[in-house]
């Protein structure tokens, strides 16, 4: 069965460095999301992104956050200048159509360390 | 502001027995709704789920039944297998917006 699948699976950097989560999702998929789930909280949306645009976003993602698709396999999300507050589960998700009959697919996670 | 709500952080079943997982949610936008099922060290993993049409989904040993007027969910599993042992997690959208909201999940143990 196809997955989306992320690298790394962990990922440990300083505060106030850069860091890129990169996700490969489903091929046939064109809809494609992070969502973010901090230890012991729940799991939170932070962007979606359909035909090379941000189609919506949370509060969560500010300025320091971007996503990209550079061709056509992979998917990433960009935190500019990391904070402690940005450790948590980072889960990339695609689906196949914008319907919400279409179940969104998740990868198993980039565990980012902020230190 | 929790929209989703899952009460139980965690529910023990004995094997074979029907497992009841519940979910609350507040925001009356919300017309679909989904169970996930998570390992550890993995990804959600979709299960099943409902439209705001329909007060109930069925597929095979999960049904999913929905009370708009309660603004309520439940999973029911039965019969619950050992495999069944993971954190089930509800979750919801509607109102236009495209990005899901879940619950803080409810971790299922299924004891033999």
């Amino acid at each position: 069965e196809p997955e989306v699948t992320q690298t790394p699976s962990h990922q440990v950097t300083q505060m106030g460095q850069e860091v890129i989560l990169r996700c490969v999702p489903i091929s046939n998929h064109l809809y494609f999301y992070w969502y973010r789930q901090i230890l012991g909280q729940k799991v939170e949306f932070l962007v979606s992104f359909y035909n090379n645009e941000i189609s919506e976003k949370s509060e969560i993602f500010d300025d320091q956050f971007s996503v990209e698709r550079p061709d056509g396999s992979n998917f990433t999300l960009k935190i500019r200048s990391t904070k402690l507050e940005d450790s948590a589960m980072y889960f990339c998700a695609s689906k196949e159509r914008g319907d919400y009959n279409s179940p969104l697919h998740f990868g198993n996670g980039t565990r980012l360390t902020v230190t | 502001d929790q929209q989703v709500k899952q009460n139980s952080p965690s529910l023990s079943v004995q094997e074979g027995r029907i497992s009841i997982l519940n979910c609350d949610y507040t925001n009356s936008m919300f017309d679909y709704f989904l169970w996930y099922k998570k390992y550890p060290a993995e990804g959600p993993t979709f299960l099943i789920s409902i439209s705001s049409i329909k007060d109930k989904n069925e597929d095979g040993r999960f049904t999913v039944f929905l009370n708009k007027s309660a603004k309520h969910l439940s999973l029911h599993i039965v019969p619950s297998q050992p495999g069944d042992s993971a954190v089930y997690f509800c979750a919801a959208s509607g109102g236009g917006a495209d990005g899901l909201t879940f619950g803080k999940g409810t971790h299922l143990i299924i004891q033999p």
